[in-house]
């Protein structure tokens, strides 16, 4: 298996505008996770989502934040609009429900809002 | 609610030294417990894990012993090497909130020659 694939690797974008980090879980894991890692917060979990289905948005920072899981192959974060302080690396982790498995991470997006 | 705490960094040591990273954990069922690994520029890496008490996990020369009555996951090795320089995070899943994972702040290690 590939692993978790993140893309893109890297993002520069200019304040306001809209950014969209995609995710394509591992093949027949059930449970993904969006995490955001700053050197001042360390690792924070923004959302998790079980079979497709948002279970815990409460690490959202706020209404410019939103996340979907359309298919079990599939998950973007979208921020708009995007503020320098959204610069950031941000994590998708997989995982399958009910084995007591690891959660697997991809190689992280980058983003940088100027 | 579950949560983690691991001790905090940075740690420094010369190479071949011993390690130990704390690490203890709140939780009011049976979780799972993770070391993971961090190098620059890169995600998150299962370094080693344990599903029940005193199981122990074991990897690269790492160990860490599931030890509930102390609640506790502490990270060790024996003889430490440049390569080991990284961020370690303790975590924590499966207790009683489905599979949502908890992790620790991580710490910082770095190894001189």
């Amino acid at each position: 298996d590939a692993g978790v694939i993140q893309s893109p690797r890297h993002e520069v974008t200019e304040m306001g505008q809209e950014v969209t980090l995609r995710c394509k879980p591992i093949s027949g894991h059930n449970s993904l996770f969006w995490y955001r890692q700053t050197m001042m917060r360390g690792l924070e979990l923004l959302i998790y989502f079980n079979n497709n289905v948002p279970i815990d948005d409460s690490g959202m920072p706020e209404d410019r934040f939103s996340a979907k899981m359309p298919n079990a192959s599939f998950s973007t974060l979208k921020i708009q609009p995007s503020e320098p302080r959204d610069s950031a690396v941000y994590f998708c982790a997989s995982s399958r429900e009910g084995d007591r498995s690891e959660a697997f991470f991809g190689q992280g997006t980058r983003l940088t809002v100027v | 609610g579950d949560s983690v705490t691991q001790m905090e960094g940075p740690v420094t040591l010369s190479e071949e030294a011993f390690l130990t990273i704390n690490c203890t954990y709140t939780a009011t069922g049976y979780p799972s417990l993770f070391w993971y690994v961090q190098y620059p520029g890169e995600g998150l890496q299962l370094l080693l894990k344990a599903t029940k008490a005193d199981d122990k996990g074991s990897n690269k020369g790492f160990e860490a012993t599931y030890r509930k009555e102390t609640t506790s996951f502490h990270l060790e090795k024996g003889s430490v090497q440049v390569s080991d320089s990284a961020v370690y995070f303790c975590a924590l899943s499966g207790a009683n909130t489905g599979n949502q994972f908890y992790f620790g702040t991580g710490t910082s290690l770095t190894v001189i020659p």
